[in-house]
């Protein structure tokens, strides 16, 4: 079946720093979408990208979606410590509103 | 803003009980989904609904059934709870490939 590979899986920084994780798979997608989950939470929609080559800012979050229509990466600038949680990546192939497969998370550690 | 309200942030059943899962969104959304979400494995898809009384299985359906008799509420069932199915629970609705899929808070079942 259709398969994300998300990495880091986790990551330790020092508040500051900029920090980039990637999602890949062989196969095509049509959309990817980022998300963020505090602990106990729900992921929250972060960034939403529907065109090969897009790359859309929010705030001081950049994600761009691969001209292979196979990767995505969401960058983080000058990260603080609410920066900590997990984020998701997601993709979205075929037809169907079942076709949308989640990446398995980067837990990100921010030390203050 | 979309919001999608999960009736139950934590819940604690004993096993053989059944379980009812609330779910409600308020933006009018045809399509609604229900996650699991364990450590290490990631989200997996239960089952989703592209419309009232319609329903589709997704990867991990035993042991599980749903409802939407009306488009804003989409109902998980767990006709006898069982340990294995101590996890947290996500709902999720979504209007149309061009939008994103926007997640409720959560709910954690604990089956003793």
């Amino acid at each position: 079946g259709q398969q994300l590979n998300q990495s880091p899986q986790s990551m330790f920084i020092q508040e500051g720093e900029d920090v980039s994780m990637n999602c890949t798979s062989s196969s095509i997608f049509n959309t990817w979408l980022w998300y963020k989950q505090d602990p106990g939470e729900g992921p929250v929609l972060l960034i939403a990208l529907y065109k090969a080559g897009e790359l859309t800012s929010n705030g001081r979050l950049t994600a761009q979606f691969g001209i292979t229509r196979k990767d995505s990466f969401l960058n983080i600038s000058a990260s603080i410590p609410s920066d900590v949680g997990i984020y998701f990546c997601a993709g979205l192939y075929g037809g169907s509103q079942g076709n949308l497969i989640f990446g398995k998370g980067t837990k990100l550690s921010v030390k203050p | 803003d979309v919001k999608v309200t999960q009736s139950s942030r934590y819940l604690v059943k004993r096993t053989g009980e059944k379980v009812f899962l609330e779910c409600v969104q308020d933006m009018d959304h045809e399509n609604m989904f229900w996650y699991r979400q364990d450590p290490g494995l990631g989200l997996r898809l239960i089952y989703f609904s592209y419309d009232v009384k319609m329903k589709e299985k997704g990867d991990i359906p035993e042991g599980y059934s749903v409802s939407r008799e009306k488009k804003e509420r989409f109902s998980l069932i767990l006709e006898s709870a069982s340990t294995n199915q101590t996890s947290m629970y996500l709902c999720a609705s979504w209007d149309s490939y061009n939008s994103p899929l926007h997640f409720g808070n959560g709910t954690r079942l604990t089956v003793t």
